[in-house]
C-alpha cells in the first residue's frame, strides 16, 4: 500500500530561521511522482514542486530547498530565512506512475512568528 | 498554467438539501477528474475519480448514492451532495488531469468549495 507520513504536525519558528518539513513515503513501485503542495488560509493548493522517482537531485528555488533521499524513503523540505507569508499548511504527496491518484501527507502546519 | 474552476465556491444549506458542485477545466480537455475532500485541519482524502462518459469510481467507504458524480463534457464534472447533513460539511476540491507528453499527465486543482449544511 502508499503511504505519505509527515510526522510534525504543526511547527512555529521566529521569522528569517531556517524550517525543514519532513516527508516519508512508502511504495512499492518503481516509478512514482513526489510533490509539495502549500494550501494557505485560501484553501487553494499551490503547487511547489514535483520530482520523478529516478531524480534524485536536490533542487532549489530561491528560498526554497528540497532533498529526495530514496534510500530512506525521504521528500524534505526546507524553507530558509523564512517569512510570515510562508505561514500555511504544507503537504507532501505521492503520485504512482500506472494511475494518476494522488496520496497525501496529512499535512504540517507552519506558523511564521514576526 | 492550465485553470481549473470551481463553482460555487461556498454554499451554506439546509440539512437534507442536495448541493451541485461544478468542476470545470477552463482551458484544456480533461478525460478525468478527481473529487477529494478535506475535513477542517485534516488532510486531503480522495472521494472518487471521475471519467468521461462512464461511471464514476468510487474510493473505498464513500458512498455512491450520497455523492453523484457526472462527468457529461470533456470540461465538466459534477458532484452533488444528495440530502446534506452537517456531518458533509467539508471543503471540496476537485482536480482535473491534462493528458501530457512523454507519458507524463499534468494535474491541476480547483480552488475548493466550501460546504456547510446547517
Amino acid at each position: 500500500a502508499q503511504k505519505v507520513t509527515q510526522a510534525q504536525t504543526e511547527i512555529s519558528v521566529v521569522e528569517k530561521e531556517d524550517v525543514t518539513l519532513d516527508c516519508v513515503y512508502e511504495t512499492r513501485d518503481t516509478t512514482y511522482y513526489l510533490f509539495w503542495y502549500k494550501q494557505p488560509p485560501s484553501g487553494e493548493l499551490v503547487f511547489l514542486i514535483r520530482r520523478n522517482s529516478f531524480d534524485e537531485q536536490n533542487e532549489i528555488s530561491g528560498r526554497y530547498s528540497w532533498n529526495f533521499q530514496k534510500s530512506t524513503s525521504s521528500f524534505n523540505f526546507t524553507i530558509t530565512a523564512s517569512q510570515v507569508v510562508d505561514s500555511a499548511v504544507y503537504f507532501c504527496a505521492l503520485r504512482l506512475n500506472r494511475d494518476d491518484k494522488i496520496i497525501f501527507g496529512k499535512g504540517t502546519r507552519l506558523h511564521i512568528l514576526p | 498554467g492550465a485553470v481549473v474552476s470551481q463553482h460555487p465556491s461556498r454554499v451554506i444549506c439546509k440539512s437534507g438539501t442536495s448541493v451541485k458542485i461544478e468542476c470545470r477545466s477552463l482551458d484544456f480537455q480533461a478525460t478525468t477528474m478527481f473529487w477529494y475532500r478535506q475535513f477542517p485541519k485534516q488532510s486531503l482524502m480522495l472521494m472518487a475519480t471521475s471519467n468521461e462518459g462512464s461511471k464514476a469510481t468510487y474510493e473505498q467507504g464513500v458512498e455512491k448514492d450520497k455523492f453523484l458524480i457526472n462527468h457529461a463534457s470533456l470540461t465538466l464534472s459534477t458532484l452533488t451532495v444528495t440530502s446534506a447533513h452537517p456531518e458533509d460539511s467539508s471543503f471540496y476540491i476537485c482536480s482535473a488531469i491534462r493528458a501530457g507528453t512523454g507519458g507524463w499527465n499534468e494535474q491541476f486543482f480547483g480552488p475548493g468549495t466550501r460546504l456547510t449544511v446547517l
